[in-house]
């Protein structure tokens, strides 16, 4: 079956700082690529998607590949704000699943960013 | 504001009892997703509606069910809650289904069983 996987966190950084947050995937067809972050207390928001190889997805200053040849979508921004502190979430949807463009999500990363 | 509510925002019940979640979409959104997302569980994906029919069943326990009206809001009946039902319920539209289209998520409903 489809699956995400992620680091784990907390990732604790100083403000601008350089991030990345780890992200592979396994999936049976050619699956779409998300990043969703959820801020305390709140929903999840889309952050970035790719939907086809060698995309790049990118919002807000974050940007993330998608690697077919390493199953990859890593997650980066050049310098971070405390006000990005959130969980941020790795997520697929295969059309070729059973369940259609239901999302598979990873465990989810916590970043913290202090001054 | 992703233009998804759902109501109600916190619920506190006891085991045993029923619970009604309730969703509406974004306007002119077809399709509506359910997710629960619990510490040891993280965010799974329940059951999906497009147009008023059930389209996907994922993880979804045989006293959870859900519908999907012709005005497009959306309701997920938990029933016989177990302490292990406590999370946090989450909607999510998109306005068809086609791959890689964007799911835009509800606030959503926590919810804790007594």
């Amino acid at each position: 079956g489809n699956s995400v996987t992620q680091m784990e966190g907390p990732v604790t950084l100083s403000e601008e700082a350089f991030l990345t947050i780890n992200c592979t995937y396994t999936a049976t067809g050619y699956p779409s690529l998300f990043w969703y972050v959820q801020y305390p207390g709140e929903g999840l928001q889309l952050l970035l998607k790719a939907t086809k190889a060698d995309d790049k997805g990118s919002n807000k200053g974050f940007e993330a590949t998608y690697r077919k040849e390493t199953t990859s979508f890593h997650l980066e921004k050049g310098s971070v704000q405390v006000s990005d502190s959130a969980v941020y979430f790795c997520a697929l949807s295969d059309p070729l699943s059973h369940a259609g463009n239901m999302l598979t999500f990873g465990g989810g990363t916590r970043l913290m960013v202090k001054p | 504001d992703s233009g998804v509510t759902q109501t109600p925002k916190h619920l506190i019940t006891a085991t045993g009892q029923r619970v009604t979640l309730r969703c509406s979409p974004r306007s002119g959104d077809l399709s509506v997703y359910w997710y629960q997302q619990s510490l040891d569980q993280g965010l799974q994906f329940l059951i999906q509606y497009y147009n008023g029919e059930e389209r996907a069943k994922g993880n979804i326990l045989e006293r959870f069910s859900a519908q999907q009206f012709p005005d497009l809001h959306s309701e997920l009946n938990l029933s016989s809650l177990e302490l292990g039902d406590s999370a946090l319920y989450f909607c999510a539209s998109s306005v068809t289904q086609g791959p890689g289209e964007t799911q835009y998520f509800g606030p959503g409903t926590r919810l804790l069983v007594l």
